[in-house]
């Protein structure tokens, strides 16, 4: 049981490039998030998915795209990379019929743009 | 006025003693208040969750929540060096369309002086 895994680690990107970060998690949960992490900000919501097949913009969605291609994986997409999309990337997920609704985060991307 | 509000530290506290670290939130509707613990370079993990007013014990943490004047607390008894870290205080609010998101703060970073 690995709980949520995301890829890659780490990348360096030139500004303009693309790029797709993977999750996935193997706790049978409906929802999944995607965050991001910088210095002085917290945690901030990027995009969401409340169940298979659903998705919803967070706090912060300009310039990126996401996909939950099923219940297992969901992907985060940066489609021309710019200086300020340089973050740690936090994927998530929770069971909401949990009563506690734990969010399990996974061990995060260092994204470097140029 | 930021959603959730938490002196970003660091605090200091020597082995042994309690360590109070504290959080407001400006939505009144907030209904579930959660504590993460984030090793630095790891990612958050959930230490405690809170829904009434009054304190909730687990080992040597203690939650504590007050909605009529929007604070959420945890203590840490009898400190050690390994709660070294940063506490990410987070708040959730069910919409009425059955939307759950947590609104992080900005963490408090907490040192343990042996």
């Amino acid at each position: 049981n690995a709980g949520v895994t995301q890829t890659p680690k780490f990348q360096v990107l030139k500004t303009g490039q693309s790029m797709t970060l993977q999750c996935a998690q193997d706790m049978n949960h409906n929802s999944m998030y995607w965050y991001r992490q910088d210095p002085g900000m917290g945690l901030r919501l990027i995009y969401y998915s409340a169940s298979e097949g659903t998705t919803d913009k967070g706090e912060v969605p300009n310039g990126y795209n996401v996909s939950r291609l099923n219940k297992r994986e969901f992907s985060l997409r940066l489609e021309s990379a710019a200086p300020s999309q340089t973050s740690v990337y936090f994927c998530a997920s929770s069971d909401l019929t949990d009563n506690t609704d734990t969010q399990y985060f996974g061990p995060g991307t260092r994204l470097t743009v140029l | 006025q930021k959603e959730v509000e938490q002196n970003s530290g660091p605090l200091s506290v020597p082995e042994g003693a309690i360590a109070s670290l504290n959080c407001t939130y400006s939505d009144r509707g907030s209904q579930s208040f959660f504590w993460y613990r984030q090793y630095s370079g790891k990612s958050p993990e959930l230490i405690m969750f809170i829904y009434s007013n009054g304190d909730k014990e687990d080992g040597r943490f203690t939650a504590q929540l007050n909605k009529a004047s929007q604070y959420v607390s945890l203590l840490i008894r009898d400190s050690q060096p390994s709660d070294s870290a940063t506490y990410l205080c987070a708040v959730k609010r069910v919409s009425n369309f059955g939307n759950e998101k947590l609104t992080f703060g900005t963490g408090t970073r907490l040192t343990i002086i042996p």
